[in-house]
This record gives structure tokens, C-alpha cells and sequence, in this order.
């Protein structure tokens, strides 16, 4: 059976604080591991990747794939407040429909 | 361009109700999907569809229906509600083909209560 599990479940920092979240997989015909930052509403897509050792760069957060050890990270450096949200983790298969398996999420909680 | 749009937003229903969300989409994408979101769960696929009138079962199909009449349009239906189906739904739409990753574009989401 697929699975997408991701830690911590939660985590408070404060401003300025530098943290790492933790995806792990196990999916069968693997096609990509997608994040997503969700805010209240809908999720909103941050990074899709899909080669082992590359890292994806959007201002202060960044993402890298070990496709051998079935895991991601997303970094999140220099916090603010606006990064509170519940970050998700999505992998792909390589199949009809682009379904997505998705973690339970990492709640994220920046305080001032 | 809205992007994928659903309504309602908010609903209330008593036990054995229907009901039916609708989810349009204007970026003319082949799949669309419909998620349910409970506390401590992330999103589970309930059905999908992969083109104008074809649907499948996904994670957690029991109790809903779909429709896919027009491409653009994804209809989710609950025939008798049930508490148990108390949640946050969102839809989602993306590209056909294994070109590129799959990415899925959201909705805002549909916050259903059965009483």
C-alpha cells in the first residue's frame, strides 16, 4: 500500500528560526514528490521534484529529493509569521490520472 | 482566468439530505479530482476523473457520486448525508499526460457540515 508520511506532525519556532520538514515514501512507480503550503484554504503549490540530489530554490525555502533513501526535506529559513501554515507533502505515480498520495501535513506555527 | 472555482462555499445539512457541489475549472484540464480533508488526515481522493464523461473511484468513494457531463464542470454528490461525512472538501484539475509532474491546481474548498 502507498504511504506519504511526514514529521514533525507540528512544530512552534519563532521569527528567524531556521526548520526542516520531513517527507518519507513508500509508492510504487514513482513519478514525483510535490509540496504544498496551505493557508485556511486552498493548498498552494511551492515545489515538484523529480531527480534525486537537486535542490529547488524559492526565496527563503528550498527543497531537495533522495530518491535511494524515499525521502524530501523542505527548508525553511529566516521564518516570519506568514510562513505559519500547514506544509504538504504529495508523491505521484507514473500512471493514467496523475493521482497524488498525500502526508497528514506538518503544522507550522511562527511566532512573533 | 479563475483558475478551478467551487460552490458552495459553506453548507449545513441535516442527516439523509443530498446535495451536490460543483467544481468548474478554466484552464481546460483533461483530470479533475475530488478530496475530502479531515483533521490529522490530509487529503484522500474520494473519485477522479480523467476526461468529459469518464469517472473513477479513488481512496474513500462510499457515499458520493460523481459526474463529469462538460469538461470544464466535476460534480460531487452526496445522496443521504451522513455525519461521518462532516469535512473539508476541495477540487482539484491537472494537465493529462506524463509529461511534466502532475502537479494539481486547487480549489478553495467547500466546508460541509451533516447534523
Amino acid at each position: 500500500e502507498d504511504k506519504v508520511v511526514q514529521s514533525p506532525l507540528s512544530l512552534v519556532v519563532h521569527e528567524g528560526d531556521t526548520v526542516t520538514l520531513n517527507c518519507s515514501y513508500e509508492v510504487t512507480n514513482f513519478r514525483s514528490l510535490l509540496w504544498y503550503k496551505q493557508e485556511k484554504k486552498a493548498p498552494t503549490f511551492l515545489f515538484m521534484l523529480t531527480s534525486s540530489g537537486i535542490e529547488k530554490k524559492s526565496g527563503r525555502l528550498s527543497s531537495i529529493l533522495d530518491k535511494k533513501e524515499l525521502f524530501s526535506i523542505l527548508n525553511i529559513t529566516a521564518t516570519q509569521t506568514g510562513d505559519s501554515a500547514v506544509y504538504l507533502c504529495a508523491v505521484g505515480r507514473m500512471e493514467y490520472g496523475n493521482k497524488l498520495v498525500f502526508g497528514a501535513g506538518t503544522i507550522l506555527r511562527v511566532k512573533s | 482566468n479563475a483558475g478551478v472555482t467551487q460552490t458552495p462555499k459553506f453548507r449545513v445539512l441535516k442527516t439523509g439530505q443530498s446535495m451536490t457541489l460543483l467544481c468548474a475549472q478554466d484552464m481546460n484540464h483533461e483530470y479533475m479530482y475530488w478530496y475530502r480533508q479531515d483533521p490529522g488526515m490530509g487529503l484522500r481522493l474520494i473519485h477522479y476523473s480523467v476526461g468529459e464523461g469518464t469517472t473513477a473511484k479513488g481512496e474513500v468513494p462510499d457515499g458520493y457520486n460523481v459526474s463529469r457531463l462538460k469538461k470544464q464542470n466535476f460534480l460531487l454528490g452526496l445522496e443521504s448525508a451522513a455525519p461521518s461525512q462532516t469535512s473539508v472538501y476541495f477540487c482539484a484539475s491537472s494537465y493529462s499526460g506524463l509529461a511534466g509532474g502532475g502537479e494539481q491546481f486547487f480549489g478553495p474548498g467547500t466546508r460541509l457540515t451533516v447534523l
